[in-house]
Order: structure tokens, then sequence, then C-alpha cells
């Protein structure tokens, strides 16, 4: 069974950090490309950011509003990949889910992890 | 950026009967390689998004046959033909042609 578990959600100041992780299993993850969607709370779908596999050199891309703030990176030794979040605005609050893309010939989320909830407040 | 603009915001449906749900984007999708890369999705209550349809009109393993998509370019359908009560949940359109993705406002499901 695949499965994709996030972790490392909470509770954190404007201004703060935060490092998700998606931990994945039954799955080839060292040759999965990895994304981060976010959902503010009744609100539609965000995309984050993008990390490719290795035989991609491992690029990465981000969304405009995250650019220069968040960080995407993958330990495949360990099957996880991260979102390394700083300097945290209000509007960063929503559940952020990891989600595997199927590539190339495929360019769609087949599995996607349970969620794990950011929440930025004073 | 790609837009995607999804139609209408709620659809209330009767058991039994069809419906249909209405993606625009604000370019094509049409990949030189001749797919479309429009993905639909479905998040039922308390759920993770799940996979339904790829390249436009394909649908996923697993999902039932009452979901179709169609559409070219710009313009993409999803139909059910016969709602049933497990299909309530919101319906994203998503755009896979270039990054950054992008999902339509949704689209709500509910039984009557």
């Amino acid at each position: 069974e695949v499965q994709l578990v996030e972790s490392g959600g909470g509770l954190v100041q404007p201004g703060g950090s935060l490092k998700l992780s998606c931990a994945a299993s039954g799955l080839s993850f060292s040759g999965s490309d990895i994304h981060w969607v976010r959902q503010a709370s009744g609100k539609g779908l965000e995309w984050v950011a993008r990390i490719r596999a290795k035989g991609y050199n491992y690029a990465t891309a981000y969304a405009a509003s995250v650019t220069g703030r968040f960080i995407i990176f993958r330990d495949d030794s360990k099957d996880t990949a991260y979102l390394q979040m700083n300097s945290l605005e209000t509007e960063d609050t929503a559940v952020y889910y990891c989600s595997r893309y199927v590539p190339n010939s495929g360019r769609f989320f087949d599995y996607w992890g349970q969620g794990a909830l950011v929440t930025v407040s004073s | 950026d790609i837009v995607m603009t999804q139609a209408p915001l709620s659809l209330p449906v009767t058991p039994g009967e069809p419906a249909s749900i209405s993606c625009r984007s604000s370019q094509s999708l049409l990949h030189s390689n001749g797919n479309e890369y429009l993905d639909w999705y479905l998040q039922k209550p308390g759920q993770s998004p799940q996979l339904l349809i790829y390249w436009g009109s394909n649908r996923a393993p697993g999902v039932p046959d009452r979901f179709s998509g169609s559409g070219s370019g710009t313009d993409f359908t999803l139909q059910i033909s016969r709602v049933e009560a497990e299909d309530v949940g919101v319906y994203y359109c998503m755009q896979a042609l270039q990054i950054p993705l992008t999902f339509g406002g949704g689209t709500k499901v509910e039984i009557k």
C-alpha cells in the first residue's frame, strides 16, 4: 500500500519558521517527483512547490507567493521530502499536502498525503 | 500563469440524475505531443483530493465509468452520468501543462 505521511505542522508566530516532512512508503520514492499543495480553510487548492527526482537533478520550482521563503528538498535515503518554511505569514495558514506527481508521460497527482495543518498566528 | 475557471460554484444534484461541470483555461492546454494536460480531482468531505481524470478524458484506475471527461484546447467538461450519494464533494480541475500548476476554484456537488 502506498502511503505519504506528512508531519511537522503546528502553530507558529508570524515571521517564524516550520519544517514539514513527507514520509513515503510503498512506492519508488527516489524515482518520484514530489509536490506540496496547500489549502486554506474553506478554500481551494494552491500549488506550492515541486522537487524532481534525481534523474532530473532534483530540479525545484516554487509558487510566486512562497519564492524566497520556502525551500523544498528531499532525502532519498529516508524516502522523505521536506518543506522548510521561513518568514511565515498569516496567509500561509493552511493544510499542506504532499503528493506524488507522475511527470512526462503522466502529469497528474496519483497519491496524496492526509495533510499537515500549519497555523500562523500571534 | 494559466488561470482556470470552473462553473458552477455549487451544484445540487438528484441521485440518479446526470451532472456536468465546466472548466476553462486562459490558454490552450494542448501540448505539442498531442496530449491535453487537464486533470480532474475530487475532494470528498474530510479527505485529501483523489485523481478522477487525466489528459482531459482518461479515467484513473478504479474510477467508476459513470465519470467521463471531455474537451480540448481551453474548454473542458466533467460529466457524471448518474450521480450517487458517494459522489458528493468538491471537484477541481487542474492544468498540468506548465509550472506553476494551477487549479480551478472548485465546484461543490451536493445531494438535493
